[in-house]
Protein backbone atom coordinates (compact mmCIF):
# COMPACT_ATOMS: atom_id res chain seq x y z
CA UNK A 1 0.00 0.00 0.00
CA UNK A 2 1.05 3.78 -0.54
CA UNK A 3 2.00 5.61 2.45
CA UNK A 4 2.26 8.74 3.84
CA UNK A 5 4.15 10.81 6.02
CA UNK A 6 2.76 13.87 7.39
CA UNK A 7 3.61 16.28 10.86
CA UNK A 8 1.46 14.97 13.75
CA UNK A 9 0.29 18.41 14.37
CA UNK A 10 0.52 21.98 13.93
CA UNK A 11 -0.18 25.70 15.94
CA UNK A 12 -1.49 28.32 13.69
CA UNK A 13 -2.95 31.92 14.70
CA UNK A 14 -5.78 33.57 13.25
CA UNK A 15 -5.10 35.12 9.76
CA UNK A 16 -1.98 33.19 9.01
CA UNK A 17 -1.09 30.94 6.17
CA UNK A 18 -0.88 27.14 6.76
CA UNK A 19 1.25 25.21 4.84
CA UNK A 20 1.13 21.30 5.65
CA UNK A 21 3.09 19.09 3.84
CA UNK A 22 2.91 15.42 3.09
CA UNK A 23 5.50 13.19 2.04
CA UNK A 24 4.36 10.23 -0.59
CA UNK A 25 8.02 8.65 -1.92
CA UNK A 26 6.33 5.88 -3.58
CA UNK A 27 3.33 7.20 -5.25
CA UNK A 28 2.19 5.20 -8.55
CA UNK A 29 1.41 6.70 -11.74
CA UNK A 30 -1.65 6.36 -11.22
CA UNK A 31 -2.23 7.90 -8.24
CA UNK A 32 -4.04 11.22 -7.30
CA UNK A 33 -3.41 13.32 -3.82
CA UNK A 34 -6.64 13.99 -1.74
CA UNK A 35 -7.12 16.02 1.41
CA UNK A 36 -9.66 15.54 4.05
CA UNK A 37 -10.83 17.61 6.61
CA UNK A 38 -12.49 16.38 10.09
CA UNK A 39 -13.40 18.33 12.76
CA UNK A 40 -14.24 16.75 16.63
CA UNK A 41 -16.98 14.65 16.44
CA UNK A 42 -17.83 14.52 13.22
CA UNK A 43 -16.49 12.35 9.89
CA UNK A 44 -14.18 13.40 7.26
CA UNK A 45 -14.68 16.29 4.67
CA UNK A 46 -13.60 16.15 1.30
CA UNK A 47 -11.40 19.06 0.89
CA UNK A 48 -9.27 18.85 -2.73
CA UNK A 49 -7.50 16.61 -4.89
CA UNK A 50 -5.12 16.82 -7.32
CA UNK A 51 -2.75 14.73 -9.73
CA UNK A 52 -0.14 17.29 -10.32
CA UNK A 53 0.79 21.29 -10.48
CA UNK A 54 -1.48 23.26 -8.86
CA UNK A 55 -5.04 22.98 -7.75
CA UNK A 56 -7.37 25.31 -6.11
CA UNK A 57 -10.71 25.78 -5.07
CA UNK A 58 -13.02 28.17 -2.73
CA UNK A 59 -11.63 26.09 0.56
CA UNK A 60 -7.82 25.51 0.02
CA UNK A 61 -4.85 24.80 -2.53
CA UNK A 62 -2.73 22.10 -2.95
CA UNK A 63 0.99 21.90 -5.14
CA UNK A 64 2.38 19.07 -6.17
CA UNK A 65 5.61 18.98 -7.46
CA UNK A 66 6.86 17.86 -10.81
CA UNK A 67 8.30 14.69 -8.97
CA UNK A 68 4.93 14.32 -7.35
CA UNK A 69 7.23 12.85 -4.14
CA UNK A 70 5.51 15.38 -2.01
CA UNK A 71 2.36 17.75 -1.49
CA UNK A 72 1.70 20.75 0.43
CA UNK A 73 -1.90 21.57 1.48
CA UNK A 74 -2.61 25.65 1.78
CA UNK A 75 -4.85 27.19 3.88
CA UNK A 76 -5.19 30.96 3.39
CA UNK A 77 -6.00 33.48 6.14
CA UNK A 78 -7.30 30.52 8.50
CA UNK A 79 -9.86 31.34 11.37
CA UNK A 80 -10.58 29.40 14.60
CA UNK A 81 -13.12 27.19 12.78
CA UNK A 82 -10.37 25.48 10.88
CA UNK A 83 -8.89 23.64 13.81
CA UNK A 84 -9.20 20.08 12.88
CA UNK A 85 -6.91 17.10 11.66
CA UNK A 86 -6.47 17.47 8.30
CA UNK A 87 -5.72 13.50 6.30
CA UNK A 88 -3.34 13.35 3.00
CA UNK A 89 -3.87 10.17 1.02
CA UNK A 90 -2.67 8.62 -2.13
CA UNK A 91 -5.84 8.03 -4.26
CA UNK A 92 -5.77 6.13 -7.60
CA UNK A 93 -9.43 5.09 -8.55
CA UNK A 94 -10.41 1.62 -9.14
CA UNK A 95 -10.77 -0.77 -6.33
CA UNK A 96 -8.49 0.78 -4.43
CA UNK A 97 -7.39 0.68 -0.87
CA UNK A 98 -7.58 4.13 0.91
CA UNK A 99 -5.03 4.19 3.31
CA UNK A 100 -5.95 7.74 5.52
CA UNK A 101 -3.26 7.46 8.32
CA UNK A 102 -3.10 9.35 11.32
CA UNK A 103 -3.43 13.13 9.87
CA UNK A 104 -2.31 16.45 10.86
CA UNK A 105 -4.07 18.07 13.68
CA UNK A 106 -4.20 21.44 13.28
CA UNK A 107 -4.90 24.35 16.26
CA UNK A 108 -5.58 27.81 14.67
CA UNK A 109 -5.15 29.86 17.89
CA UNK A 110 -6.81 33.72 18.56
CA UNK B 1 -31.56 15.60 4.54
CA UNK B 2 -28.61 14.13 5.89
CA UNK B 3 -26.71 12.54 2.45
CA UNK B 4 -25.15 9.55 4.61
CA UNK B 5 -26.36 9.23 8.10
CA UNK B 6 -25.69 6.29 11.05
CA UNK B 7 -27.50 4.77 14.05
CA UNK B 8 -27.00 5.08 16.82
CA UNK B 9 -24.49 7.89 17.42
CA UNK B 10 -23.13 6.44 20.04
CA UNK B 11 -23.78 2.81 21.82
CA UNK B 12 -22.36 1.36 25.18
CA UNK B 13 -22.49 -2.31 25.73
CA UNK B 14 -20.93 -4.82 27.61
CA UNK B 15 -18.24 -7.70 26.34
CA UNK B 16 -19.41 -10.25 24.46
CA UNK B 17 -22.69 -8.90 23.74
CA UNK B 18 -24.00 -8.41 19.79
CA UNK B 19 -24.84 -5.11 18.24
CA UNK B 20 -25.15 -3.66 15.04
CA UNK B 21 -24.83 -0.44 13.71
CA UNK B 22 -27.01 1.18 10.31
CA UNK B 23 -25.68 3.04 7.97
CA UNK B 24 -28.26 4.75 4.86
CA UNK B 25 -27.31 7.32 1.83
CA UNK B 26 -29.76 9.27 0.36
CA UNK B 27 -26.85 10.37 -2.62
CA UNK B 28 -27.90 7.59 -4.94
CA UNK B 29 -23.98 6.36 -4.82
CA UNK B 30 -22.63 3.00 -5.88
CA UNK B 31 -20.13 2.31 -3.12
CA UNK B 32 -20.27 1.95 0.45
CA UNK B 33 -17.47 1.32 3.36
CA UNK B 34 -17.05 0.86 6.79
CA UNK B 35 -13.72 2.49 8.80
CA UNK B 36 -12.67 2.22 12.34
CA UNK B 37 -11.02 5.08 14.33
CA UNK B 38 -9.50 4.03 17.10
CA UNK B 39 -8.34 7.09 19.57
CA UNK B 40 -5.39 7.71 17.82
CA UNK B 41 -7.27 9.18 15.34
CA UNK B 42 -6.28 6.20 12.92
CA UNK B 43 -8.70 5.87 10.29
CA UNK B 44 -8.42 2.52 8.78
CA UNK B 45 -10.56 0.73 6.40
CA UNK B 46 -12.48 -2.45 7.00
CA UNK B 47 -14.91 -2.82 4.05
CA UNK B 48 -16.01 -1.77 1.03
CA UNK B 49 -19.19 -2.70 -1.33
CA UNK B 50 -20.09 -1.70 -4.64
CA UNK B 51 -23.28 -1.98 -5.55
CA UNK B 52 -24.30 -4.84 -2.98
CA UNK B 53 -21.28 -6.92 -3.54
CA UNK B 54 -17.84 -7.07 -1.12
CA UNK B 55 -15.05 -5.33 -2.75
CA UNK B 56 -12.58 -4.60 0.05
CA UNK B 57 -12.16 -6.27 2.65
CA UNK B 58 -9.43 -5.75 5.06
CA UNK B 59 -8.10 -8.08 7.87
CA UNK B 60 -10.95 -7.96 10.34
CA UNK B 61 -11.70 -10.38 12.74
CA UNK B 62 -14.57 -12.38 11.15
CA UNK B 63 -16.84 -11.26 14.29
CA UNK B 64 -17.22 -8.37 12.34
CA UNK B 65 -20.21 -9.00 9.38
CA UNK B 66 -21.09 -6.42 6.99
CA UNK B 67 -24.46 -6.86 5.66
CA UNK B 68 -25.88 -4.83 2.32
CA UNK B 69 -29.47 -5.14 1.95
CA UNK B 70 -29.72 -2.42 -1.13
CA UNK B 71 -27.49 0.19 -2.94
CA UNK B 72 -28.36 2.45 -0.64
CA UNK B 73 -27.69 0.50 2.92
CA UNK B 74 -24.54 -1.10 4.60
CA UNK B 75 -24.57 -2.43 8.12
CA UNK B 76 -22.21 -3.55 10.16
CA UNK B 77 -22.81 -6.65 12.69
CA UNK B 78 -20.43 -7.03 15.12
CA UNK B 79 -20.80 -10.18 17.72
CA UNK B 80 -19.37 -10.91 20.77
CA UNK B 81 -17.89 -8.00 21.83
CA UNK B 82 -14.82 -7.24 23.05
CA UNK B 83 -12.74 -4.39 24.67
CA UNK B 84 -10.91 -3.18 21.62
CA UNK B 85 -13.89 -2.78 19.56
CA UNK B 86 -14.18 0.34 21.70
CA UNK B 87 -13.90 2.97 18.70
CA UNK B 88 -15.36 5.46 16.08
CA UNK B 89 -16.94 3.62 13.12
CA UNK B 90 -17.44 5.88 10.18
CA UNK B 91 -19.81 4.68 7.33
CA UNK B 92 -18.71 6.80 3.69
CA UNK B 93 -19.98 6.55 0.12
CA UNK B 94 -18.68 7.38 -3.46
CA UNK B 95 -20.40 7.45 -6.83
CA UNK B 96 -18.42 4.91 -8.29
CA UNK B 97 -15.10 3.31 -7.61
CA UNK B 98 -14.87 1.50 -10.60
CA UNK B 99 -13.88 5.26 -12.16
CA UNK B 100 -10.18 5.70 -13.39
CA UNK B 101 -10.63 8.74 -11.47
CA UNK B 102 -10.83 8.79 -7.52
CA UNK B 103 -14.10 9.60 -6.14
CA UNK B 104 -14.89 11.90 -3.36
CA UNK B 105 -15.84 10.44 -0.34
CA UNK B 106 -18.92 11.33 1.75
CA UNK B 107 -18.85 10.48 5.57
CA UNK B 108 -21.61 9.49 8.13
CA UNK B 109 -21.44 11.17 11.85
CA UNK B 110 -20.00 8.27 12.99
CA UNK B 111 -20.94 6.07 15.58
CA UNK B 112 -18.98 5.98 18.97
CA UNK B 113 -18.87 2.40 20.21
CA UNK B 114 -17.95 1.53 24.26
CA UNK B 115 -17.26 -1.97 25.00
CA UNK B 116 -17.34 -1.82 29.08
Amino acid sequence: LAKTTQPISMDSYEGQEVNITCSHNNIATNDYITWYQQFPSQGPRFIIQGYKTKVTNEVASLFIPADRKSSTLSLPRVSLSDTAVYYCLLNSGGSYIPTFGRGTSLIVHP
Amino acid sequence: DTAVSQTPKYLVTQMGNDKSIKCEQNLGHDTMYWYKQDSKKFLKIMFSYNNKELIINETVPNRFSPKSPDKAHLNLHINSLELGDSAVYFCASSQDSYRTDPDEQFFGPGTRLTVL
